[in-house]
């Protein structure tokens, strides 16, 4: 059974750093890109970029370049999202999801908490 | 940027009924369309891929077409279960960009 499998929510200050997971598990890690998804409170789905865990390309939508970096580590077949230092409007809940043909399997969400 | 505008922002369909959402995208992308359902506090679930394209599971009664840059979903005989609000995504590995919602309410 494919699985995404999302580490717990999170609350943190501004400027702090964070580091969320996404396990994969259940088909091959390295042969499907992975994608990030962020929904504020009450808001739609916005795309954070994509990974591919056989080499690590990795493509960011431009409102989140240089702000977020994606990864993978395909020997634990995980992928992770990150902030060196972390803003109020990051605010939001967290998704990974399997790109073969659009996002076919979904994480459960990470909420990220930042507030003073 | 492909900017995916989606209509009506709210649909009010009695059950039994046919809802018709739509999605435009503001240049031509091929057929990587998807449309996702999701409810208050899950994840989305894939519901067509390919524009045209029902994923695993998802009954006979959704159906996506497309004519050039319009894409529609189409809920034939709709059921209680199917209230929550539908995404429209293009979808590429270096691309991405998803639609603002509609919000499906059963009447």
């Amino acid at each position: 059974e494919v699985q995404l499998v999302q580490s717990g929510a999170e609350v943190k200050k501004p400027g702090e750093s964070l580091k969320i997971s996404c396990k994969a598990s259940g088909y091959r890690f390295t042969d499907y890109w992975i994608g990030w998804v962020r929904q504020m409170p009450g808001k739609g789905l916005e795309w954070v970029g994509t990974i591919y865990p056989g080499d690590s390309d990795t493509k960011y939508s431009p409102s989140f370049q240089g702000h977020v970096i994606i990864s993978a580590d395909s020997s634990i077949t995980t992928s992770y999202l990150q902030w060196s230092s972390l803003k109020a409007s990051d605010t939001a809940l967290y998704y990974c999801a399997r790109l073969p043909d659009a996002f076919d399997m979904w994480g459960q969400g990470t909420m990220v908490t930042v507030s003073p | 940027e492909i900017v995916m505008t989606q209509s009506p922002a709210t649909l009010s369909v009695s059950p039994g009924e046919r809802a018709t959402l739509s999605c435009r995208a503001s240049q031509s992308i091929s057929g990587n369309l998807a449309w996702y359902q999701q409810k208050p506090g899950q994840a989305p679930r894939l519901l067509i891929y390919a524009a045209s394209t029902r994923a695993t599971g998802v009954p006979a009664r959704f159906s996506g077409s497309r004519s050039g840059t319009e894409f529609t979903l189409t809920i034939n005989s709709l059921q209680s279960e199917d209230f929550g609000v539908y995404y429209c995504h293009h979808y590429n590995y270096w691309l991405c960009s998803f639609g603002q919602g509609t919000n499906l309410e059963i009447k």
